[in-house]
């Protein structure tokens, strides 16, 4: 089954410093996989996404994520951050099964940005 | 283009009664998905639809069920709701022809049972 895991549940980092948030997957094949950010109260906004070719993969907002096969990992990264990148971040896996689409998410990551 | 869309943004039920979300994808999105959000089980995927027709369904009782209509809008429903079924209802569609996979997300329905 596939799986993923954040490690941060919470992140503090000072506006205009990079960020890099970590994500791990567990899934057989080559997965598809994605990082969205969710503000309170609102629903999830896609970042980026990462389907085949290139693995570095640039988003909105500035961000950018890349694909590591070799350690499971698809980390986000910033390299400056704004106090309005502050909400909760999750990484997720894509998986088509007998056509279908379906993603598991990691647990979150929540930022909270000092000016 | 319009995004997701989902009524009601809010709603309160009580225990035992049910209820019917609604979900409008965006427009030529062919795929819509159906996702729980609680703070302790996070974000937990129930079903999706394709054409009208169910192709995945995650791990919840049939109190959940699912549609969708020919214009691609989906409903969900919950029976007999239970405390526990407080939660944000998420759905999310996808366009899926030309390899468009990514979801895209509505604001969501939150609940709550009382």
């Amino acid at each position: 089954a596939q799986s993923v895991t954040q490690p941060d549940i919470h992140i503090t980092v000072s506006e205009g410093a990079s960020l890099e948030l970590r994500c791990n997957y567990s899934y057989g094949a080559t997965p598809y996989l994605f990082w969205y950010v969710q503000s309170p109260g609102q629903g999830l906004q896609l970042l980026l996404k990462y389907f085949s070719g290139d693995t570095l993969v640039q988003g909105i907002k500035g961000f950018e994520a890349e694909f590591k096969r070799s350690q499971s990992s698809f980390n986000l990264r910033k390299p400056s951050v704004h106090w309005s990148d502050a909400a909760e971040y999750f990484c997720a896996v894509g998986r088509l099964t007998g056509g279908g689409n379906k993603l598991t998410f990691g647990t979150g990551t929540q930022l909270k940005v000092e000016l | 283009k319009a995004g997701v869309t989902q009524t009601p943004r809010y709603l309160i039920k009580t225990r035992g009664q049910q209820v019917t979300l609604s979900c409008s994808p965006i427009s030529g999105h062919r795929s819509v998905s159906w996702y729980q959000q609680t703070p302790g089980q996070g974000l937990q995927f129930l079903f999706e639809y394709f054409s009208e027709t169910q192709r995945n369904k995650g791990n919840f009782p049939g109190r959940f069920s699912g549609r969708q209509f020919s214009n691609s809008r989906s409903e969900m429903n919950v029976s007999t709701l239970e405390l526990g079924d407080s939660a944000l209802y998420l759905c999310a569609s996808s366009l899926e022809l030309g390899g468009g996979y990514e979801q895209y997300f509505g604001p969501g329905t939150r609940l709550t049972v009382t």
